[in-house]
């Protein structure tokens, strides 16, 4: 089965910080994504990621950069945390549609409260 | 843009009985996936069923099935015989068959399950 790994599943840190939230999958896709969860508004994009050191901006990427670095890791960094970013961030990736399964998979989500 | 509405925030069934979840999309396309995801407490999205546009057929799998209105841009999820376990957030998602491109979701629907 494919698994999506999160490094934390909570966290707490201080405004002003910069912050990463890791993302790693084992099963060799192509798309990642980041996604951030609040009540009411659903799954929001920030950023997802096509190919190693390829990137697009979502639809909230104020605030946020990533990395890929290796097709397997996906990086969100947050440059300089505000409370505005406490929220649940999801890590999932795919395959390119037309490679058997299209679905996203998830990771377990990290929970983040910026203070 | 494409963009997923979910028009129900809250939904609660009596076990056993069935339920119909909402969704409506926009797009200008005519080739892509629909899907239904649920994250129930523990926050792991799980992947429940899959619809490719062009097929007509409505997707089933065991007590979960969608009725797919492909002119009318709907995409609803039908739960028979529901249980307690299927207690969560559903989340309707679309995405285009076009390679690399992101997953847009609904602003979910809690389902409340009584016993």
């Amino acid at each position: 089965d494919v698994k999506v790994t999160q490094s934390s599943r909570y966290l707490v840190k201080r405004t002003g910080e910069k912050v990463f939230l890791e993302c790693v999958q084992d099963m060799d896709h192509e798309n990642m994504f980041w996604y951030r969860q609040d009540p009411g508004l659903g799954l929001r994009l920030i950023y997802f990621s096509y190919d190693v050191k390829m990137k697009e901006k979502g639809d909230i990427p104020e605030g946020y950069s990533v990395s890929r670095e290796k097709k397997e890791r996906f990086s969100l960094i947050l440059e300089s945390a505000s409370t505005n970013q406490t929220s649940m961030y999801l890590c999932a990736s795919s395959p390119p549609p037309g490679q058997g399964r299209t679905e996203a998979f998830f990771g377990q989500g990290t929970r983040l409260t910026v203070v | 843009a494409q963009t997923v509405t979910q028009s129900q925030p809250e939904m609660s069934v009596q076990e056993a009985e069935t339920v119909t979840l909402s969704c409506t999309y926009d797009t200008s396309e005519s080739d892509y996936y629909l899907f239904w995801y649920k994250q129930p407490p523990s926050r792991q999205m799980i992947l429940v069923i899959r619809q490719e546009a062009y097929k007509q057929q409505n997707a089933t799998e065991n007590r979960f099935s969608v009725n797919f209105q492909k002119a009318a841009k709907s995409f609803s999820l039908k739960i028979s015989d529901s249980q307690l376990g299927d207690a969560a957030m559903y989340f309707c998602a679309y995405r285009r068959r076009e390679y690399g491109n992101k997953l847009v979701f609904g602003a979910g629907t809690i389902l409340r399950v009584k016993s």
